[in-house]
């Protein structure tokens, strides 16, 4: 079936650096895309959203890009700081229906 | 504004009795969702309501599941006889659907654990 599904299961970087999480999707009528950030505990936290009309959109400290050639979605945070440490899920969305279907999650660890 | 509230935080049930999970959307919101997610897992969707409505339970296990959201007063979602299989956080959204998009604003859980 369709799925949406991520690249690494963990991702470490120092503080400071510029992370980059990457998403694939496999459902060619997806057209909304969400990022959400969950800490331990904690339900998600949106942090940025696009919609398949565009393929970049920015917003503080991040930045998701979005190709639909290969169904691929990113999520850029510059300047990776420990508070940012985390999950994180990408999640679609298409045409009526109005459930969102998430990938399985990158651990996000920023290291002093 | 309150965001989306959720209770109980914690619920430990033993094997057949029934858990019932509460979820009051944000103010102004009217659609609300439920996920379920296994641990180290991404979310699953349940079902998506409408006040006195259910629009889409294609997600929900067609026995002992459940979900309401009344005209009055939070969206339950209720599981009779529960399993240990059914041991799981499930989370509650709600979204303003109409008024600008797709946005899903989260509570923090329920962790639910089947004893």
């Amino acid at each position: 079936g369709e799925s949406v599904g991520l690249h690494l299961p963990t991702l470490s970087v120092q503080e400071g650096d510029n992370s980059i999480i990457n998403c694939a999707y496999s459902n060619s009528a997806s057209d909304y895309f969400i990022w959400y950030k969950q800490e331990s505990g904690k339900g998600p936290q949106f942090i940025i959203d696009i919609r398949s009309n565009m393929d970049k959109r920015q917003g503080q400290r991040v930045t998701v890009l979005l190709n639909k050639t290969v169904k691929h979605l990113s999520l850029q945070i510059a300047a990776t700081q420990p508070g940012d440490s985390a999950v994180y899920f990408c999640a679609e969305s298409s045409g009526s229906a109005r459930q969102l279907t998430f990938g399985s999650g990158t651990q996000l660890t920023v290291l002093p | 504004n309150a965001g989306v509230m959720q209770n109980p935080r914690h619920l430990v049930r033993r094997r057949g009795q029934e858990a019932r999970l509460r979820c009051s959307p944000m103010k102004g919101h009217s659609h609300v969702y439920w996920y379920r997610q296994l641990p180290e897992e991404g979310l699953k969707f349940m079902v998506y309501l409408q006040k006195e409505n259910i629009i889409d339970e294609s997600g929900m296990p067609k026995e002992r599941f459940s979900a309401e959201f009344p005209k009055e007063g939070p969206s339950i979602l209720r599981i009779q006889q529960v399993v240990r299989g059914d041991s799981a956080a499930y989370f509650c959204a709600s979204s303003p659907f109409g008024l600008g998009g797709n946005e899903q604003f989260f509570g923090p859980g329920t962790r639910l654990t089947v004893l």
